[in-house]
């Protein structure tokens, strides 16, 4: 039990364009999904936590226009890179932790999306 | 000062070997506490939760002390499919759960 699937699992985008990355709980129900990006070489970095049917709440130095999240249902949300550049190139992966299960589970992860803009 | 510090390694180790990791968290109020461990370009993937008395799977075996605030996991009898990056991770405030830089095991023959 609590899968998570993320799709694409891999893009390339051209500078300026927007990219949508879609994050499904697929046999549980997620109020609350986490936002990571991973450079090469470094840890995971939240960036955002996702709320479903409210504003999605952004960590320090991440520009919410420009990564638009959105939490419709209880199991999707979706991140847009919006008007990427080259240094958004990155591994972006979501995360979700089943409803009403204790946090001693931790968190199921996505397979995550290598973002290249070029 | 990091959140959550681990050393980098990488940790190179024979087959057979015995090798442990340490990491440390800066806030005590950190509730809950985690090993994950990722493959190359891979998503992470949760090893076990870490708790006060300590817990053992197999061949692996977390400790959690709080008055120290540090984590640790020690691996026995090291796999060569044991090579990966290991990431501790704590969760605070709001179920955020915030990761390591992550060790990077490489067992060899």
């Amino acid at each position: 039990g609590a899968v998570v699937s993320q799709h694409p699992s891999w893009v390339i985008c051209k500078s300026g364009t927007s990219v949508k990355i879609e994050c499904r709980s697929l046999d549980f129900q997620a109020t609350t999904m986490f936002w990571y990006r991973q450079f090469p070489k470094q840890s995971l970095m939240l960036m955002a936590t996702s709320n479903e049917g409210s504003k999605a709440t952004y960590e320090q130095g991440v520009e919410k226009d420009k990564f638009l999240i959105n939490h419709a249902s209880l199991t999707l949300s979706t991140l847009t890179v919006t008007s990427a550049h080259p240094e958004d190139s990155s591994f972006y992966i979501c995360s979700a932790r089943a409803q009403g299960r204790g946090l001693h589970y931790g968190y199921t992860f996505g397979s995550g999306t290598r973002l290249t803009v070029v | 000062r990091k959140e959550v510090e681990q050393d980098p390694g990488p940790f190179n180790v024979p087959e057979g070997a015995t090798v442990a990791f340490n990491c440390t968290y800066s806030n005590s109020a950190s509730q809950s506490f985690f090993w994950y461990r990722q493959d190359c370009r891979k998503e992470p993937k949760l090893l076990m939760s870490v708790y006060s008395s300590g817990n053992e799977d197999g061949r692996f075996t977390a400790q959690l002390n709080r008055a120290s605030q540090y984590i640790s996991l020690l691996i026995r009898d090291s796999k060569l499919s044991d090579s990966a990056t290991y990431l501790c991770a704590v969760i605070r405030t709001a179920s955020k759960l915030t990761f390591g830089t992550g060790t990077r095991l490489q067992v060899t023959l």
